[in-house]
């Protein structure tokens, strides 16, 4: 069974330019969550997505956009890099309606960001 | 707003020996509450979850934790610390099932042979 995937691992960027990064859930899921993991800080909830649509959002400003697809997956775009964006991306999927009902999170192994 | 205090940024123990990593969390419903562990440059891993079933709640790796809610409090312990328990620990809270967690600044644990 495979688990949250994510791609790419590892990326560079400088200053100003976009960045899309890709997510496909743990089978069976139907609910993808994003979050920011500044280096020696927590994660932080950026936004979640099901039905493709946008269902919740953090506190993040309108650089940070995303989309789901019909088959589940997603993509988290930032528009506009700066540094403060260097950070470990995480995706994280669910089964909001039939699964677990404490919505427990699979966590991918990230996507590690630096913008220079 | 609901949050999570992580008290100690670095925890170090000899092996063997018990592992206390504290969390309280402010919320103003019961919350959902949850520890995961993250190894370097790897995602997190789910160690445990509360979810008003009991009080006392067995995790994978032979971690533990009790909600205590007269202390706003959700510590992990293990009796016997290994050397592959040295990792980051995230305490997160959530009010509701499937909505965003709310994590701490997390525990480094060493482990010292």
């Amino acid at each position: 069974d495979a688990g949250v995937t994510q791609s790419p691992t590892h990326l560079i960027k400088t200053r100003g330019q976009q960045v899309t990064l890709r997510c496909s859930p743990k089978s069976g899921h139907d609910t993808v969550s994003w979050y920011q993991q500044a280096l020696g800080q927590g994660p932080q909830f950026i936004f979640q997505y099901y039905e493709e649509e946008e269902r919740q959002r953090g506190n993040f400003p309108d650089r940070f956009s995303g989309h789901q697809f019909p088959n589940y997956s997603s993509e988290l775009n930032v528009n506009a890099l700066w540094l403060g964006d260097s950070a470990l991306y995480l995706c994280a999927s669910s089964n909001l309606i039939t699964g677990d009902p404490t919505g427990e999170l699979f966590f991918g192994e990230g996507s590690r960001l630096t913008v220079l | 707003a609901q949050s999570v205090t992580q008290l100690g940024s670095h925890v170090s123990v000899s092996e063997g020996a018990l592992v206390l990593l504290r969390c309280n969390y402010s919320s103003s419903v019961p919350p959902y509450l949850f520890w995961y562990v993250q190894y370097p440059n790897q995602g997190l891993q789910l160690l445990l979850k509360y979810t008003s079933a009991a009080t006392l709640v067995k995790g994978i790796n032979g971690f533990e934790a009790e909600f205590k809610k007269s202390e706003t409090s959700f510590h992990l312990t293990k009796p016997s610390a290994h050397m592959s328990d040295a990792a980051e620990y995230f305490c997160a809270v959530s009010l509701q099932a499937g909505t965003a967690l709310i994590f701490g600044k997390g525990t480094t644990l060493s482990v010292s042979s």
